[in-house]
């Protein structure tokens, strides 16, 4: 069964910075791509970033470029989220997802962790 | 990177049929047959309905079906069911492995 554990939610101040982390079994990590989608509080979903297999590639929404670093450690089964300079307009549920780009479609999620950026 | 446009809400009673739509643009819904829908419950994650338009995973019953024409995706409901409530999302590949979502559409069973 595929399971997807997301941590390191939590209050942080504008201007701060947060590492999300997502622990992954019941796959073979290093054979797919994985995200982060967000999902501000009562709002809809919002794809952030994504990264190859290997770490080689990475690509994230305009809104975070810059600001927000997507890693993985194949070896950990573990992705990342570094973020830094947060916005209030970045508090939101953080998902960890799996891609299949065999079908251009995210096909497994986590159950989110919870930034809130605030003062 | 704009949202995929999508109806608010739409209601139908049990048994009844209900049918959302998406409207992207040619750079997204228009220009790939990379469609996915996702149903989310309150409080839950999003789980995956339909992908590339019009297949479904197994487990997702075959009251649950997908489209496409232009730059306009629909998701039809058949059969209504109470569990069928809940906040429903299109998804399209967007190019340089982006994906973007659409709006949000909230589904109510009378």
């Amino acid at each position: 069964e595929v399971q997807l554990v997301e941590s390191g939610g939590g209050l942080v101040q504008p201007g701060g910075s947060l590492r999300l982390s997502c622990a992954a079994s019941g796959f073979t990590f290093s054979s797919y791509w994985m995200s982060w989608v967000r999902q501000a509080p009562g709002k809809g979903l919002e794809w952030v970033a994504n990264i190859k297999q290997d770490g080689s590639e990475k690509y994230y929404v305009d809104s975070v470029k810059g600001r927000f670093t997507i890693s993985r450690d194949n070896a950990k089964n573990s992705l990342y989220l570094q973020m830094n300079s947060l916005r209030a307009e970045d508090t939101a549920v953080y998902y960890c997802a799996r891609d299949d780009w065999v079908w251009a479609t995210i096909d497994y999620w986590g159950q989110g962790t919870l930034v809130t950026v605030s003062s | 990177q704009s949202a995929l446009t999508q109806p608010r809400s739409v209601s139908g009673s049990p048994g009844q049929s209900v049918t959302i739509s998406c409207t992207g643009t040619s750079s997204d819904v228009g220009g790939y047959n990379y469609v996915s829908w996702y149903q989310q419950h309150p409080g839950k994650a999003p789980k995956l309905m339909i992908y590339d338009v019009s297949k479904r995973p197994s487990g997702v019953p075959d009251r649950f079906s997908g489209s496409k024409s232009g730059n306009t995706a629909s998701l039809t409901i058949s059969g209504l069911q109470a569990e069928d409530e809940a906040d429903y999302y299109c998804c399209s590949y967007a190019g340089s492995y982006s994906y973007v979502f659409g709006t949000g559409t909230k589904v109510t069973v009378l």
